[in-house]
């Protein structure tokens, strides 16, 4: 247990669906991450979150809306996806210290499979 | 441009057979190289944190070190449940000034008993 949870950990739905990814930290952290991991691919990063403002975009598709209501919380709203969208969702989160980042603590991930 | 490539892609060992795992990784400033364990269908698993060229640092059969361009992850004498896919990740800045991990494709690992 690495103290980041989310839910669901697995999750099938339809190109016209709308659902939501869920993560919870209660580490203390100040820093909330969304990443993708495909198969064959480097985990790629989504979205960053310093102190709940959103940071970073990077560069991903608008059927992905984040949404993080405070610094233990963090969403992610699925909506009209597509296949290639079918990957391991992870959250992280990571303490700042004076500037250097330690290492960020991941959670189980989830499954999302897009049909 | 950040990058990791990570070396290599799969390796099979015999239970007692210690190898080195390589992370070699071009960055704007090295902020710090990290280490993770990742078993299927779960999140990666923190491992190590290196910040500078010389340091090393141990836990149970794994040895890391780090170079000005590479890392090496040590394994000696595996067993059965070392078997997972080793990432590597370094620190960098986003364009936006936020800090993010760039991440290796891993090394796949099993330990043949």
């Amino acid at each position: 247990e690495t103290g980041v949870t989310q839910t669901p950990r697995h999750l099938v739905m339809g190109m016209t669906n709308k659902k939501s990814l869920k993560c919870e930290q209660h580490l203390g952290h100040n820093a909330m991450y969304w990443y993708k991991q495909s198969a064959k691919k480097p985990l790629e990063l989504m979205f960053v979150y310093n102190f709940k403002e959103q940071t970073e975009n990077n560069s991903v598709p608008s059927r992905f809306s984040p949404e993080c209501p405070n610094s233990s919380h963090l969403f992610l709203h699925l909506h009209t996806l597509q296949p290639e969208d079918s990957a391991l969702y992870l959250c992280a989160s990571s303490p700042r210290f004076r500037g250097r980042w330690t290492e960020a603590f991941f959670g189980q991930g989830t499954r999302l499979t897009v049909v | 441009e950040d990058q990791v490539t990570q070396s290599p892609e799969a390796l099979r060992l015999q239970e007692g057979e210690s190898s080195s795992l390589n992370c070699s990784y071009t960055v704007s400033g090295l902020r710090g190289l990290f280490w993770y364990r990742q078993d299927p269908g779960k999140g990666p698993e923190f491992l190590f944190t290196l910040y500078s060229a010389g340091e090393e640092k141990e836990k149970e059969r794994l040895k890391a070190t780090l170079t000005k361009k590479e890392s090496f992850l040590h394994i000696t004498a595996p067993k059965p449940e070392d078997s997972a896919t080793y990432l590597c990740a370094v620190q960098a800045v986003t364009q936006g000034g936020s800090e993010k991990l760039v991440f290796g494709k891993g090394t796949k690992l099993t330990v043949n008993p």
